[in-house]
């Protein structure tokens, strides 16, 4: 079956370390996405990619940084510089255009310890 | 800038009553309007859309949702929820003149269904 896998479902960072999440896609669409989801904030974009080796920074992309070097796979780096990383991660993807919706994964929760 | 609000953060119903989930955009641009739900430490799954046409768009499992250009709104209601419907709700809009594919989501509303 086609869709969105994300990896690992749970992560633990000391202070200090950069981590990287995984979000891999099968479904062949153009666009990918991650989003951060705090309770009571609901999704913020932190990155996009539209295609290969193009990305566009979101709405809050300071401290984390991605790479979109093949079509299906889309990962997301947060670096030290995040103040408060610790929060559920969702990659999403959609065929290019915005009519379908997206598809998202299952998510990365994120704490740093 | 086009914004989503959700004016409920909660929404306690009792099982087998209705709801409605309100939701608000910002802009009357041209916009397609979308409904999502999350189950606890899931991903968001589509629940119904609209894109153009008809205002009244449905979902499979009883869920629908008007669009109201005028008072720029896209509330979802059911007319008999189940206690298995209890979950986040998210409203989300993509204003189709912008060609960037982005979609703002609302905060969300958590409905719990009561026994």
């Amino acid at each position: 079956d086609g869709g969105i896998t994300q990896s690992p479902k749970y992560l633990f960072r000391k202070e200090g370390q950069n981590v990287t999440l995984s979000c891999e896609q099968n479904l062949n669409h153009d666009a990918m996405y991650w989003y951060r989801q705090d309770p009571g904030q609901g999704l913020r974009l932190i990155y996009y990619s539209q295609i290969v080796n193009d990305f566009q920074k979101g709405d809050i992309a300071e401290g984390y940084s991605v790479s979109r070097e093949k079509k299906e796979s889309f990962p997301l780096t947060v670096t030290s510089a995040q103040k408060n990383p610790t929060a559920f991660y969702l990659c999403a993807s959609t065929p290019a255009g915005d009519r379908d919706g997206y598809t998202f994964g299952s998510g990365t929760r994120l704490t740093v310890v | 800038a086009q914004s989503v609000t959700q004016l409920d953060s909660q929404v306690p119903v009792f099982e087998e009553a209705p709801v409605e989930l309100r939701c608000n955009y910002s802009s009357s641009v041209s916009v397609y309007l979308f409904w999502y739900v999350q189950y606890p430490n899931q991903g968001l799954q589509l629940l119904l859309k609209y894109l153009s046409g008809s205002t009244l768009v449905e979902s499979i499992n009883g869920f629908e949702a008007e669009f109201n250009k005028s008072q720029t709104s896209f509330h979802l209601r059911k007319p008999s929820v189940h206690i298995s419907d209890t979950a986040e709700y998210f409203c989300a809009v993509s204003d189709v003149t912008s060609g960037t594919y982005k979609y703002i989501f609302g905060t969300g509303t958590r409905l719990k269904v009561l026994a």
